[in-house]
């Protein structure tokens, strides 16, 4: 199947910084991709949807100016956790559309933890 | 609006018991899928099965089996002879769009040896 890799698998950073989170179809043009976040034992909640070489949509109650997303080819959506917080801290995960009606294949998730 | 709903929020078995896992839905779509993943400790998502609104029909894999009941909106999952290696969090989706999911809260399913 299709491949999406996520990089970093985890960061820890200081709060106040910002940190990126890479999102890669390896094998595969992605015109859409998705960013879910995942507080501890909870769901995993969509935040925005990446569209290439436009703005993202975000969900109600997300903030655009702190979560950063820029999609800039057909192979690359970043999400950029700008002035951390601790209570950002979770698992971020993002999946691609293939363009293919199947199942939307999903990265490995990152963990962020802010200090 | 769409919707997933699954009650059971942790379940433990002994190693060999079988266990369904339960998914309740609402969609106003006449045609939709269905999806269940699997999310070890790790934290990846791995899928397990994608069903068609259309396809009524039960699925069976190895030891998982799906039951998909379109009259009750249900979309549940059985582990027969649940091993240790099965324990983990399960999710039952729907999409929203095409590639857009809704998913349920999870299945902490916890398997002792």
């Amino acid at each position: 199947g299709a491949v999406v890799s996520q990089h970093p698998s985890w960061v820890i950073c200081k709060s106040g910084t910002s940190v990126k989170i890479e999102c890669r179809s390896l094998d595969f043009q992605a015109t859409t991709m998705f960013w879910y976040r995942q507080f501890p034992k909870q769901s995993l909640m969509l935040m925005a949807t990446s569209n290439e070489g436009s703005k993202a949509t975000y969900e109600q109650g997300v903030e655009k100016d702190k979560f950063l997303i820029n999609h800039a080819s057909l192979t690359l959506s970043t999400l950029t956790v700008t002035s951390a917080h601790p209570e950002d801290s979770s698992f971020y995960i993002c999946s691609a559309d293939t363009g293919v009606n199947t199942e939307a294949f999903f990265g490995q998730g990152t963990r962020l933890t802010v200090v | 609006a769409q919707k997933v709903t699954q009650a059971q929020t942790e379940i433990s078995v002994v190693e060999k018991e079988d266990v369904t896992l339960d998914c309740v839905y609402e969609t106003r779509d006449t045609t939709y899928y269905l999806f269940w993943y699997k999310q070890p400790p790790s934290g990846e998502l791995v899928f397990l099965i994608r069903r068609n609104s259309f396809d009524e029909q039960n699925e069976i894999s190895g030891r998982y089996s799906w039951n998909f009941q379109k009259s009750t909106s249900s979309f549940n999952f059985t582990i027969t002879a649940s091993q240790v290696v099965d324990s983990a969090v399960y999710f039952c989706a729907l999409p929203s769009g095409t590639y857009k999911y809704i998913f349920g809260t999870g299945t902490r399913l916890k398997v002792l040896a």
